[in-house]
Formats: structure tokens, sequence, C-alpha cells
């Protein structure tokens, strides 16, 4: 199974912060990343798929970078709507797996 | 709008079994492939199931093989999951998801608002 490793587990940030979430994959999947949103009792929101295409309706203050085992997803003015948790999710090979999860809360 | 709905979840022993059902509705759901992923509480999110409608073929989390199925009603628009000899882990909210389009792998653009399973004797 690939594993998928998530970083930082947690981070603080004020509204207007640049923030950086980055996902490492335990091995080569091309571009074969996806990133969510998921805001607490709410199910997840699709952000990004294939590692830097943004899915229709998302803000263009998110964007996705990387190829092969690392990944970035970047907020480039973090918002108050924008304070939840991120997870990464690699489509390159069943079992699908997913990172642990990035929790974005409010400094 | 292109929606899901999915209903089913409730409390059941250890041992028990338990039906999901998730209904959709504006897109074509005949020539869509369909997923389950579970949320255990305060955890992270686990693909459990998919369900390939080009192939017909089924696949599952190791977590899942063996006693859980997945499978659908055309004629109903729904998708099923089908859950067996269950087990404390397995208590979750379950989302049945709609995979996004060719060629980059099974993504999920639209969710369900999830259905909640408690194992508990």
């Amino acid at each position: 199974d690939i594993q998928m490793t998530q970083s930082p587990s947690s981070l603080s940030a004020s509204v207007g912060d640049r923030v950086t979430i980055t996902c490492r994959t335990s091995q080569r999947i091309g571009t074969y990343l996806n990133w969510y949103q998921q805001k607490p009792g709410k199910a997840p929101n699709l952000l990004i798929y294939a590692a830097s295409s943004l899915q229709s309706g998302v803000p263009s203050r998110f964007s996705g970078s990387g190829s092969g085992t690392d990944f970035t997803l970047t907020i480039s003015s973090l918002q108050p709507e924008d304070f939840a948790t991120y997870y990464c999710q690699q489509s390159y090979i069943m079992p699908l797996t997913f990172g642990g999860g990035t929790k974005v809360e409010i400094k | 709008e292109v929606q899901l709905v999915d209903s089913g979840g409730g409390l059941v022993q250890p041992g028990g079994s338990l039906r999901l059902s998730c209904v959709a509705s504006g897109f074509n759901f005949r020539d869509s492939t369909m997923s389950w992923v579970r949320q255990a509480p305060g955890k992270g999110l686990e693909w459990v199931s998919t369900f390939n409608y080009g192939s017909g073929n089924t696949y599952y989390a190791d977590s899942a093989k063996g006693r859980f199925i997945i499978s659908r009603d055309i004629s109903k628009n729904t998708l099923y999951l089908e859950m067996n000899s269950l087990r404390d882990d397995d208590t979750a909210v379950y989302y049945c998801a709609k995979v996004g389009s060719p060629p980059h792998g099974d993504y999920w653009a639209v969710w369900g608002k999830g259905s909640t399973v408690t194992v508990s004797s």
C-alpha cells in the first residue's frame, strides 16, 4: 500500500497568511494526487485533483503542485472560511489512501 | 442539482449486519463509478470500496474484504453497501461519493452528507 505522510499535522495561522501543506508518498505516483478540505460535521470537499487542477467553484487562492512523491497545497491568503482540516489522497493505485490530515487553526 | 443522499446507518451489535443506501440524482448514475469512504470518530478518512461502472469490477479495502459488499440498482439510481460481521472498529460516518472524470484515477468530486454507523453492545 502507498503510505501518505502529511505535514504538519496542525498549524496556527492568521487571516491573510500564506499557508503551505505538504504530502509525501511512499512511492512515485506521477500526478495522481488530490486535496480535500473538511469542516467539522461536514463531508469532505474536493479542492485540487491531478496535483494541480483546481476543482470548479474552488477559490483561486488554493493551488497545488508537485509530482512523483512530493506534493504541496498552498493557500495564498488565508480566509476565515479556510479554517478546516485538509487531506491529501492518492488515486494512482488501489487501495486508495489518504494522508493523516492537517488541521488549520486560527492563531 | 447533482446530489447523493445516503441513509441506513444506525446502532448495531458486534457481529451484526447493516445495509447502507445512497440515492443519486442530477447525473448519469449508470455511467458513474461510485465509492464508499468512512471516517471513524475523531479520525481521518479511509477508503472502503469502489464500484467501477465500466468493468463492473468491485474493489475493497483490506478492512472490508470478505465482510462488505458494494452493489448498485440502476433502476433506482441507488448504491448500496452491505456490511456483515460488524466490529467495533467499523464505527464511523460512511460517505458515498462519485468518482471524478478520468484519467486521473479515483478521486471524489461529489459526496453525500454521510450516514452514521455505531457498532456497540
